[in-house]
């Protein structure tokens, strides 16, 4: 069964630096995801992607963030100047349209030192 | 604005036993909803989803889910749980008319006791 891979899995970071986390979205699949997880919360949406845009952001997706899909299979990332409250495991994700089902990646792990 | 709840964060079932875990949701429109699973370690397998129609959904490892327009639930039911079943439980909900957007709640942790 096709699946989104995501890397790394973990990521080790100091504060202030630039990092980009790399998600291969399952190959016929038209929307692209990140979610993120801070320990011991819950899962939340950062930002969704469509047709080499942007489609929606949350709150949480600042100017710090970016996204990208550099060619035809990966989708990244990236996030500028990183903080201690950036450590969270970050979780790519796809779908083939909207309103559909999504399948998540098995994160990326990042710690921010 | 759009929430979904699960009431339970930790449960403990003995293997054989049935099972419900809870989540309510708070949305305007028709919700779908959705039902994910993470083992330690592993990302978010999609359990089953509920878009309209039927109201009683069936997924994959045995379990189904009832939407209750009524009671602003989904609850996920299965009748005899695995030790396998031991995971954690996330309950989501699509958040807005563009349907690109997941809001999760905070996840039940499933124990099974022998």
């Amino acid at each position: 069964e096709p699946e989104v891979t995501q890397t790394p899995s973990h990521q080790v970071t100091q504060m202030g630096q630039e990092v980009i986390l790399r998600c291969v979205p399952i190959s016929n699949h038209l929307y692209f995801y990140w979610y993120r997880q801070i320990l011991g919360q819950k899962v939340e949406f950062l930002v969704s992607f469509y047709n080499n845009e942007i489609s929606e952001k949350s709150e949480i997706f600042d100017d710090q963030f970016s996204v990208e899909r550099p060619d035809g299979s990966n989708f990244t990332l990236k996030i500028r100047s990183t903080k201690l409250e950036d450590s969270a495991m970050y979780f790519c994700a796809s779908s083939e349209g909207a309103r559909v089902a999504q399948h998540f990646g098995d994160g990326t792990r990042l710690s921010i030192l | 604005a759009q929430s979904v709840t699960q009431p339970d964060i930790h449960i403990t079932v003995s293997e054989g036993a049935s099972l419900e875990l809870r989540c309510n949701y708070s949305y305007g429109a028709t919700p779908y909803l959705f039902w994910y699973v993470q083992s330690p370690g592993q990302g978010l397998q999609l359990l089953l989803k509920y878009f309209s129609g039927d109201t009683l959904v069936q997924g994959i490892k045995g379990f189904e889910a009832e939407f209750k327009r009524s009671q602003s639930s989904f609850n996920l039911r299965k009748p005899s749980v695995h030790w396998s079943d031991a995971a954690e439980y996330f309950c989501a909900v699509g958040a807005n008319q563009a349907g690109t957007a997941l809001i999760f709640g905070k996840g039940t942790t499933l124990s099974v006791s022998s």
